[in-house]
C-alpha cells in the first residue's frame, strides 16, 4: 500500500488562476517532505523541502504547507502559468534508515489552459 | 539546474538484446539511485549506491544490474531485454550534509520500449 496519497489525480485550470494540491502520508518516523515538479518526459525537479518543525515554505509562486500532526501537506500555486503544466509529486523521507528511504506519491497531473 | 545526465533519452530495442543505460553526474555526489516509473504511477527504487564499489538492490525487484566503478558514473544493464522492461528509467544522485537537506537530483530519464 502506497504510504503517500495525492489528490486530485488530475486537475485542469485556466491560466492566471490559483490551485491547491493535496498530499496525505502515513510514513513514520517522519524526516522531511518534498514537492517535486516533473515535466513530461523529464526527471523530477525539487520545489520545496520541509522538515518536521516547518509548516510553510515558499518558492516563488509555489507555497507548500505541512501539518505533521495530521500528516498532511499541500502545494498552492498562485497565478498559474502555462509552464506550470506538469505532474507534481509529493515525496516523504523517513528517518528510520541510513539511506533515508523516499516514499513517492503518484503525482497530480496539472494542466493549465490559456 | 542539476548536472546529471542520462543516455540514451529514448531507446527502442528487440527482445533478448543486451542494453546499458548510462548515468553520470558532475556534482561529486556519493549516493546515486535508479528508479523505474510507469505512466501515472509512482517512482520505484530499483538500485542504489552509497559510493564507489557499493551497490544495493532497491524495493522493486528488477532483473537489471548496476555497477559503480567511478563516483560520477552509475550505469544500469539489462542482459536480455523483455517487453515487461518497457518503462521510464530515472537516475538520481544526492550529496552529503544534514539528512534533511540531501535533495535528490534527477536526470532527464530514459524511455525504454522493448518490442
Amino acid at each position: 500500500k502506497n504510504q503517500v496519497e495525492q489528490s486530485p489525480q488530475s486537475l485542469i485550470i485556466l491560466e492566471g488562476k490559483n490551485c491547491t494540491l493535496q498530499c496525505n502520508y502515513t510514513v513514520s518516523p517522519f524526516s522531511n517532505l518534498r514537492w517535486y515538479k516533473q515535466d513530461t518526459g523529464r526527471g523530477p525537479v525539487s520545489l520545496t523541502i520541509m522538515t518536521f518543525s516547518e509548516n510553510t515554505k515558499s518558492n516563488g509562486r509555489y507555497t507548500a504547507t505541512l501539518d505533521a500532526d495530521t500528516k498532511q501537506s499541500s502545494l498552492h500555486i498562485t497565478a498559474s502559468q502555462l509552464s506550470d503544466s506538469a505532474s507534481y509529486i509529493c515525496v516523504v523521507n523517513d528517518r528510520g534508515s541510513t539511506l533515508g528511504r523516499l516514499y513517492f506519491g503518484r503525482g497530480t497531473q496539472l494542466t493549465v489552459w490559456p | 539546474e542539476a548536472d546529471i545526465y542520462q543516455t540514451p533519452r529514448y531507446l527502442v530495442i528487440g527482445t533478448g538484446k543486451k542494453i546499458t543505460l548510462e548515468c553520470s553526474q558532475t556534482m561529486g555526489h556519493d549516493k546515486m539511485y535508479w528508479y523505474q516509473q510507469d505512466p501515472g504511477m509512482e517512482l520505484h527504487l530499483i538500485h542504489y549506491s552509497y559510493g564507489v564499489n557499493s551497490t544495493e538492490k532497491g524495493d522493486l525487484s528488477s532483473e537489471s544490474t548496476v555497477s559503480r566503478i567511478r563516483t560520477e558514473h552509475f550505469p544500469l544493464t539489462l542482459e536480455s531485454a523483455r517487453p515487461s522492461h518497457t518503462s521510464q528509467y530515472l537516475c538520481a544522485s544526492s550529496g552529503t550534509g544534514p539528512k534533511s537537506q540531501r535533495t535528490q537530483y534527477f536526470g532527464p530519464g530514459t524511455r525504454l520500449l522493448v518490442l
